[in-house]
């Protein structure tokens, strides 16, 4: 069975662009999560979707979307990029009611 | 969420028990024990999970005081490939949410 996976694994980019990262979850896993990990703050939530709805939302400003789509591949939009924006970007599955989740080998953003 | 306190990090020899400590005193009677790991630059993985009885499964041993106040995971022979960053997560089992908050777990370093 396939694991999640993310694309791109790395990415480059300029203070003031936009970014979008994708991430596809185990098949029959209908819930996806996105977390942010920076080694100042360690792993923080972003959010989470559900059948095409966000559900639950961490601490992070507007400048930071997401999306799930009729499949449940998920992406998460980041405009306006900050130097602090940095970071591994991981993605989770869940599927219903499960205790565990699994999650994907993540992006590596790097700002500039 | 309850909150948790592990020690920031443990060295452990190679095929000896790595006994992993985490403080959870102010869990709720329906919080769940989690215990994720990440090995370095890779994303977390779900290791095992508990309520109230100690639990077993390939990876490790959960061991829950019967106050449930603080639990040790157990990993029985460890390996290098053992060697990552533990975390100890007590929250609700939820089938509407999948926020999960990783404080900033324990460095196990098993030594050859």
């Amino acid at each position: 069975k396939a694991g999640v996976t993310q694309t791109p694994r790395y990415l480059i980019k300029t203070r003031g662009q936009q970014v979008t990262l994708s991430c596809s979850p185990i098949s029959g896993h209908r819930s996806v999560s996105w977390y942010q990990q920076t080694p100042g703050q360690g792993l923080q939530f972003l959010f989470e979707y559900f059948s095409e709805t966000q559900r639950n939302k961490g601490n992070f400003p507007g400048r930071f979307s997401g999306r799930q789509f009729s499949n449940s591949r998920s992406e998460m939009n980041v405009s306006t990029l900050e130097l602090g924006d940095s970071a591994l970007y991981l993605c989770a599955s869940r599927k219903d009611r499960a205790y565990e989740q699994y999650f994907g080998p993540g992006t590596r953003l790097t700002v500039t | 969420d309850a909150k948790t306190t592990q020690p920031p990090s443990m060295d452990c020899a190679e095929g000896r028990a790595a006994n992993l400590p985490c403080n959870h005193s102010t869990i709720s009677g329906n919080e769940y024990v989690y215990w994720y790991r990440q090995i370095h630059s890779q994303g977390p993985q779900y290791i095992i999970h508990g309520l109230k009885n100690n639990e077993t499964n390939e990876m490790a041993s959960l061991i829950i005081t019967e106050d449930r106040k603080s639990s040790t995971l157990i990993l029985p022979h460890a390996t290098l490939r053992d060697t990552a960053v533990y975390y100890c997560i007590v929250r609700l089992h939820s089938n509407t949410g999948n926020q999960f908050y990783f404080g900033t777990g324990t460095s196990l370093t098993v030594i050859p």
